[in-house]
């Protein structure tokens, strides 16, 4: 079964400074990875994705994200944060599941906490 | 205008009872889902459906079962509450479960049982 360790709860961090949230996945076969971002009293939403290309993938807001598959991580980073980025980031993984590939595998989260 | 609707938003009942949650979509999705987002902010999936037919059951007890009546709605019920049930329920859509799809999460449903 595949898995998706955020290696930090909270991530106190001041404006303008920038970030990376990590995320490192267990290997499988084909990774598909996302990052999603919940604002308080939210549901989630989708920041960005890898399914396959190119590493280095920008999503919205300004973040992108780098596959790395050699170190099995998909960290997240920002040059610049503002207080809105304030928020739960999640990393997933998509597992195969009997040909579903809509089974996310969550990590369990990290708290990005920007002060001014 | 809202992609994916979920009500009631807040719910709070006592241990024993039975409940149900509803959810829509209006983005012409074949796939829905519902997670459950315990007290930690652990995200968990429970269910998928695809056109009315069930994908994903994951290791849920038998005291919850999705309804679809059609594509666009993917109601849960729940019966038998325990306390250990309170959590936000998220449901959510996609286009297609056959490929990594974005999946749109409703607002949630934050259940509490007392």
């Amino acid at each position: 079964a595949q898995s998706v360790t955020q290696l930090d709860s909270q991530v106190p961090v001041f404006e303008e400074a920038p970030v990376e949230l990590r995320c490192n996945y267990s290997s499988s076969v084909s990774v598909y990875l996302f990052w999603y971002v919940q604002y308080p009293n939210q549901g989630l939403q989708l920041l960005l994705k890898y399914l396959s290309g190119s590493t280095l993938v920008k999503g919205i807001n300004g973040f992108e994200a780098e596959f790395n598959k050699s170190q099995t991580s998909f960290h997240l980073r920002k040059p610049s944060v503002h207080i809105s980025d304030t928020a739960e980031y999640f990393c997933a993984v998509s597992e195969d599941y009997g040909g579903s590939q809509g089974n996310l595998i969550f990590g369990k989260g990290t708290k990005l906490s920007v002060k001014p | 205008d809202t992609a994916v609707s979920q009500t009631p938003k807040y719910l709070v009942t006592q241990m024993g009872n039975d409940k149900s949650i509803k959810c829509e979509q209006n983005l012409g999705h074949d796939t829905m889902y519902w997670y459950k987002q315990d007290s930690k902010k652990f995200l968990k999936i429970m269910f998928s459906y695809n056109n009315k037919e069930l994908i994903i059951n994951e290791t849920v007890p038998n005291r919850f079962s999705p309804k679809s009546p059609d594509k666009a709605h993917l109601n849960l019920h729940i019966n038998s509450l325990e306390l250990g049930d309170s959590a936000v329920y998220f449901c959510a859509s996609s286009q297609d479960h056959r490929e990594p799809y974005e999946q749109y999460f409703g607002p949630g449903t934050r259940l509490t049982v007392t």
